[in-house]
């Protein structure tokens, strides 16, 4: 079982629509958590990163955590094409380096 | 600032040649990390340093592939002899505490 798990979709909506993206862990260890976002061709580039459980707002874009059942989520409102990407969920330990990611689900908002 | 400076950007071989990635981290990064990714296994980590030093290597396939970083502004990764199944994209990333920034990403093509 892998330590991190996310549907690799492809998740196809509509423009304006509200998404939702999902992960979830087996590592109780886990403190910090952070979603990427890869357009193609590109790397990796940091989106959100969160502490424990709870809730982070920034923009159209929610992170939230929920440790007691290891699961975290990415909400996007009011979708537009340029959020069209492949978003990861990623998680580390409070003492190591070494971040551990999710498959990544390809999202596509249609115009 | 420049960012993660990757090269080559591409990269076609025939199997059995020798292949090196480089990778230039970000000035003032004191953690280097190298991914592959494909599409079936994902973005996985291969092997990263700190300060310059090999800290986990464990994700490294086999022995065919070597990481080195001589200073805190070079390092490189190579496959010898590179097989078929080498092919993917190999990210390289850099990082001061836990946020990381990736490169734009070599994509490995072993004929």
């Amino acid at each position: 079982q892998k330590e991190v798990e996310q549907d690799p979709g492809p998740l196809s909506v509509p423009e304006g629509a509200i998404v939702s993206l999902n992960c979830t862990y087996s590592n109780s260890a886990f403190q910090y958590f952070m979603w990427y976002r890869q357009y193609s061709r590109k790397g990796p580039e940091l989106l959100m990163y969160t502490y424990s459980s709870g809730n982070k707002e920034d923009g159209r874009f929610t992170a939230q955590v929920d440790k007691s059942s290891k699961y975290i989520s990415l909400f996007i409102r009011d979708s537009q094409p340029s959020d069209s990407a492949t978003y990861l969920c990623a998680m580390h330990n409070s003492s190591a380096s070494k971040i551990i990611f999710g498959s990544g689900t390809r999202l596509s908002i249609r115009p | 600032d420049a960012g993660v400076i990757q090269s080559p950007r591409h990269e076609v071989t025939e199997m059995g040649q020798e292949v090196t990635l480089r990778c230039k981290p970000i000035s003032g990064h004191n953690s280097l990390f190298w991914y592959r990714q494909t599409m079936m296994r994902g973005l996985e980590l291969l092997i990263y340093f700190n300060n310059n030093v090999p800290i986990d290597d464990s994700g490294m396939p086999e022995d065919r592939f070597s990481a080195k970083m001589p200073n805190a502004s070079f390092s490189t990764l190579k496959i010898q002899p590179s097989e078929p199944r080498d092919s993917a994209v190999y990210f390289c990333a850099s990082s001061l505490q836990s946020t990381q920034y990736f490169g734009p990403g070599t994509r490995l093509l072993v004929l």
